[in-house]
């Protein structure tokens, strides 16, 4: 199905484990976003990717490490998972110049909790 | 960076129109105002965006300010599915030419039936 798609849903994994959440989308979108959201925090964003090959960092990005070799993919990886990410991390995509002439499209969410 | 202000919380009627409000004093010229909602255990959904001029669409309606310093989404009937988080976030270009959304508390709207 056309869309945008976080795996896994869920995720429990223990404290130094890396951990890599998956999001995909199937419009070709140039640009992807990474967002965390805590109470208190709203959502946060982590990395973002303006195209294939493309990164660079957002408000909070240490910790986390992404690429994107495809379009349609941009991986978000832990490379060594503390309790303080333990959180929900959306995925999001949005075509040509995000913001001036289109809105952004989200994924569900991935609820990882590091214990 | 400019910053969004919006009240915690807010109790709508159903079948009632809703005015949600957005105080956004250090708006700069090329910042667009977007609206997105949460649904519990969902991704934030796009309402609508507008840069100086009210925009209307299927969902909602956005009155901008003259002087853009405040932005109203108004629901025209508040439904119980409407109840949500809505986040009112400026929209700012970064070094890179690119743009980003930086999310605020938001609002909680409770419909009541």
């Amino acid at each position: 199905d056309a869309g945008i798609t976080q795996s896994p849903r869920y995720k429990i994994t223990e404290t130094g484990r890396q951990v890599t959440l998956m999001c995909h989308q199937t419009w070709s979108h140039s640009y992807m976003f990474w967002y965390r959201q805590d109470l208190g925090h709203g959502l946060r964003l982590i990395y973002y990717s303006a195209a294939a090959d493309i990164t660079d960092k957002g408000e909070v990005p240490d910790g986390y490490v992404v690429s994107r070799s495809k379009t349609e993919n941009f991986p978000l990886t832990l490379e060594s998972a503390t309790r303080s990410q333990t959180s929900v991390y959306f995925c999001a995509s949005s075509d040509l110049e995000p913001g001036a002439n289109y809105g952004y499209t989200f994924g569900s969410g991935t609820r990882l909790t590091v214990v | 960076d400019a910053k969004t202000t919006q009240p915690n919380s807010m109790e709508s009627n159903e079948e009632e129109p809703v005015h949600l409000p957005c105080n956004h004093s250090t708006i700069s010229g090329t910042d667009y105002i977007h609206w997105y909602r949460q649904l519990p255990s969902q991704g934030p959904e796009y309402v609508i965006h507008g840069l100086t001029s009210n925009v209307n669409n299927r969902m909602a309606s956005l009155a901008i300010a003259e002087d853009r310093k405040s932005s109203t989404l108004i629901l025209h009937r508040a439904t119980l599915r409407d109840a949500a988080v809505y986040y009112c976030i400026l929209i700012f270009k970064w070094s890179r030419g690119a743009r980003q959304l930086t999310f605020g508390s938001g609002t909680q709207l409770t419909v009541l039936p």
